[in-house]
């Protein structure tokens, strides 16, 4: 069964710092590209980035949101998925979702999610 | 960036047939992809590509395009059917990146 588990959710103060694993299970995780998606309550999704893989150099790209304090990586070997979260904001609270990506040059998708990871800001 | 704009609700009666858009201008370029989502759960892709269903999703939801506007269709709506629906494509600004639509609220009456 192809499985996302993300963890690593929580209460953190503005301007702290938080770290999301994703742990994938069921498909070879070395050949996709990964990314987390958000939602903040009551709101819709938002992308916040995506690392590709291996043979795209693990290359990332972040949401305007997020770039400069959010970091994406990957350990291949652990089968693992990590969001580093730095300057939070309280606005960076949402439920936060790795996600499998697929498609090519005209698609795009996510399939399978996560079960989601609470990240709330606030003092 | 680019934009997706969905209606924010919609309703259909049980077994009726409902269709739910999603308007921007990526959508000239790209396709769309559409999610289910139901209360406290993750969103599940129901549709990506040109029309395509992921295994283990009923036939009754297809996709469909025209112009700037991609379309998720239910024909004969179940009761099971009532979430919200998200549409997504790639960022037709060139820079890869990744848009949501806002989100489209079904009802099943």
């Amino acid at each position: 069964e192809v499985q996302l588990v993300e963890s690593g959710g929580g209460l953190v103060q503005p301007g702290g710092s938080l770290r999301l694993s994703c742990a994938a299970s069921g498909f070879t995780f070395s050949d996709h590209y990964m990314d987390w998606v958000r939602q903040a309550p009551g709101k819709g999704l938002e992308w916040v980035g995506r690392t590709r893989n291996k043979a795209n150099s693990y290359t990332t790209e972040y949401a305007a949101s997020v770039k400069g304090r959010f970091t994406i990586s990957r350990d291949d070997s652990k089968n693992s998925l990590y969001l580093q979260m730095n300057s939070l904001k309280t606005e960076d609270t949402a439920v936060y979702y790795c996600a499998r990506e697929g498609g090519d040059f005209w698609e795009n998708w996510f399939d399978p999610w996560g079960q989601g990871t609470l990240v709330t800001v606030s003092s | 960036s680019s934009e997706l704009t969905q209606d924010p609700a919609v309703s259909v009666a049980l077994g009726q047939t409902v269709r739910i858009t999603c308007q921007g201008d990526s959508l000239r370029s790209y396709y769309a992809s559409w999610y289910q989502q139901k209360p406290g759960q993750a969103p599940v892709l129901v549709i990506y590509g040109k029309n395509n269903r992921p295994s283990g999703i009923p036939d009754r939801f297809s996709g469909s395009s025209s112009g700037n506007t991609a379309s998720l269709t239910i024909t004969g709506a179940q009761a099971e059917d009532e979430a919200d629906y998200y549409c997504n494509s790639r960022d037709s600004s060139g820079n890869h990146h990744v848009v949501f639509g806002g989100g489209t609220k079904l009802t099943v009456l």
